[in-house]
């Protein structure tokens, strides 16, 4: 299946500076990518949805001026956290779309802020 | 939005035994998948079943899109099954609602 890379797998910050989170298509274009959330021991909540060249779609509830995506290329899908506080602790995980029925997903990153 | 429910929410089971998890979904989906998380996170993908039956060794799966439900049947568990799975319906966009999940964990 396609592969889909997320960088880095672990971070730790520091209370008010910002984390940026990389989700490549590494053998595909990918029109669409998405961004996850998971809280431990709670399910995946779907964040937003990225099209390349155009603005994010963002789900009710998720603030889009504290987690910007950008996806500039077909290949690349960035988040970043701003202003990252220690309730923005989670495991974030991106998924891509390009064609394929199935949905490839990345590694994830576990964020903690501290 | 799509509401997807998972059952049982945690099961335990000891080696050898065969368990059925369920997925309900209250909406037309265009896709279903079943996942199983490891414990570094990363999701692992089981079966691609919108419709119809498949089966991967000791696991399988049957969908029936008009009653929208999903199952997962594991048979002969064995302890490198135990982990968190889940269920996730795609839309017409791509996106995917996942479960509330199945914790598993099978016992020597």
């Amino acid at each position: 299946g396609a592969v889909v890379s997320q960088h880095p797998s672990r971070v730790i910050c520091k209370s008010g500076t910002s984390v940026k989170i990389e989700c490549r298509s590494l053998d595909f274009q990918a029109t669409t990518m998405f961004w996850y959330r998971q809280f431990p021991k709670q399910s995946l909540m779907l964040m937003a949805t990225s099209n390349e060249g155009s603005k994010a779609t963002y789900e009710q509830g998720v603030e889009k001026d504290k987690f910007l995506i950008n996806h500039a290329s077909l290949t690349l899908s960035t988040l970043t956290v701003t202003s990252a506080h220690p309730e923005d602790s989670s495991f974030y995980i991106c998924s891509a779309a390009g064609g394929e029925t199935e949905a490839f997903f990345g590694q994830g990153t576990r964020l903690t802020v501290v | 939005g799509i509401q997807v429910e998972q059952s049982p929410p945690d099961l335990i089971l000891q080696e050898g035994a065969n368990s059925t998890l369920r997925c309900n979904f209250s909406d037309s989906v265009n896709n279903l998948q079943w996942f199983h998380q490891n414990p570094w996170g990363q999701l692992i993908n089981l079966f691609y079943i919108p419709s119809g039956t498949k089966q991967n060794g000791r696991l399988s799966a049957t969908t029936v899109a008009t009653e929208r439900y999903s199952l997962l049947y594991i048979s002969s568990s064995q302890t490198t099954d135990s982990g968190v799975y889940f269920c996730a319906v795609e839309t017409a966009g791509n996106q995917f609602y996942f479960g509330t999940g199945t914790s598993l964990t099978v016992i020597p």
